[in-house]
């Protein structure tokens, strides 16, 4: 089973407006990261927040974490064609190099 | 700054071929780690390697082994392969726990297609 599902799966929306995608998990995290990956290309690390924190802001990026609910958000803001790519959450636990296990991912389309 | 490298970009092989894929971390990160990531999948934890010395395994196949160097790049040797196989391969590498922030953020390389016939 996935340690984190997406939700949605997929998501097209116009240029300039704000784009939300959904994360959640199962077992206990350190940190939540998001990526993104443009099509058949490498995954990019886009942001980080730790169990400990609850919000986190970067640029037009904002992501959220409820650990009691084992959720986290990721809103895009004033989006821009560029944004289309896949996102993906990825939970790592405490150890030092753990590696990170990834969900399914948010196709998003930005409609120019 | 230096990436991750990972050779070849593309590959074609027939079923019950084998196949070598390289990785070349960034200078300095001491673990790679290998995902596979089928077309509209997410990327799959294979195995990793800290120190060249194997740290963690996931759901790799008994018919995939990988190792690390002493120049710590890394090489993914893939026999017998079959259709499923077909697959994005990606390498990353970090640094471990990173003392600002507390976590172990990787870097991905651009990844190798495999493409099985």
């Amino acid at each position: 089973s996935q340690q984190g599902e997406e939700d949605p799966q997929a998501l097209s929306i116009q240029e300039g407006e704000n784009a939300t995608m959904n994360c959640s998990y199962k077992t206990s995290i350190n940190n939540l990261q998001w990526y993104r990956q443009n099509s058949g290309r490498g995954l990019v690390h886009l942001i980080l927040i730790r169990s400990n924190e609850r919000e986190k802001h970067s640029g037009r990026l904002r992501v959220t974490l409820d650990t009691s609910k084992k959720s986290s958000s990721l809103l895009i803001t004033a989006s821009r064609a560029a944004d289309t790519a896949s996102y993906f959450c990825a939970t790592a636990g405490n150890f030092g190099n753990e590696k990170l296990t990834f969900g399914t991912g948010t196709r998003l389309t930005i409609i120019p | 700054a230096a990436g991750v490298i990972q050779s070849p970009r593309h590959l074609i092989k027939e079923k019950r071929e084998t196949a070598t894929l390289k990785c070349y971390p960034i200078p300095r990160h001491d673990t790679v780690y290998w995902y596979q990531q089928g077309p509209g999948q997410d990327p799959q934890f294979l195995i990793s390697f800290y120190e060249k010395m194997q740290s963690d395994k996931g759901s790799i196949p008994d018919r995939f082994s990988a190792q690390q160097f002493s120049d710590y790049h890394s090489e993914l040797n893939m026999s017998s392969l079959e259709l499923g196989d077909s697959a994005l391969y990606f390498c990353a590498s970090s640094l471990g726990l990173d003392l600002f922030s507390g976590a172990n953020v990787l870097t991905f390389g651009a990844g190798s297609r495999l493409t099985v016939l």
